[in-house]
């Protein structure tokens, strides 16, 4: 299976500051068709999970402006430009290129 | 909007099965991938397999393969997860999802404990 390493696991952040989530596998996540099946997904406090970016970079709906989604091949970012109160929760970074799909540890994100 | 809607909470002892539901509205059910992802206490998520809900093709991660079986009911647009044998760390949330992660249920806990 294919592995996805995230750093950091813990991220205290102020609010109102950026704020990044390291992403890797060890696979390439390059599909046959020429995509890259990298998602990231918010799961907030005793909430289900939420897909925010597919295929590296692109919002999903109702995702605000300030997630963004970077990378290719085995190295991926997540980066949410001002941080706020309703970010608070664990983000996974998840590749849907090579079966079985592989979740990242998470990393939760919390408010200093 | 779309929903998927799975079924309640489940206790079971060492070695039964579970079945649990998921009920999908809002989209044409036939045109997309159901899948189950699973999350232990303390542990990462966890995707177990999927039915292509227009043809019926399943894919099972290896871990499962041979104690999950997933099924789907086009009448009712709704997909099965069942899973036997059931152990004291298969304890987890389930979680149906349409496509990769697009939309998920609400979860369902399945607490295994003699």
């Amino acid at each position: 299976d294919v592995v996805m390493t995230q750093s950091p696991l813990s991220l205290p952040v102020t609010l109102g500051q950026p704020a990044s989530i390291s992403c890797g596998s060890n696979q390439s996540l390059v599909y046959s068709d020429g995509n890259t099946y990298l998602n990231w997904i918010q799961q907030r406090p005793g909430q289900s999970p939420r897909r925010l970016i597919y295929k590296v970079s692109n919002r999903d709906s109702r995702v605000p402006d300030r997630f963004s989604g970077s990378g290719s091949g085995t190295d991926f970012k997540l980066k949410i430009s001002r941080v706020e109160a309703e970010d608070v929760g664990v983000y996974y970074c998840m590749q849907g290129t090579h079966w079985p799909y592989t979740f990242g540890q998470g990393t939760k994100l919390e408010i200093k | 909007q779309v929903q998927l809607v799975q079924s309640g909470a489940e206790v079971k002892k060492p070695g039964a099965s579970v079945k649990v539901s998921c009920m999908a509205s809002g989209y044409i059910f036939t045109t997309y991938t159901i899948h189950w992802v699973r999350q232990a206490p303390g542990q990462r998520l966890e995707w177990m397999g999927g039915i292509n809900a227009g043809n019926g093709d399943t894919r099972y991660s290896q871990k499962f393969q041979g104690r999950v079986t997933i099924t789907s009911d086009t009448s009712a647009s709704t997909a099965y997860m069942e899973m036997g044998s059931l152990r004291s760390d298969d304890t987890a949330l389930y979680y149906c999802t349409r496509g990769g992660g697009i939309d998920w249920g609400q979860g369902t806990l399945v607490t295994v404990s003699s």
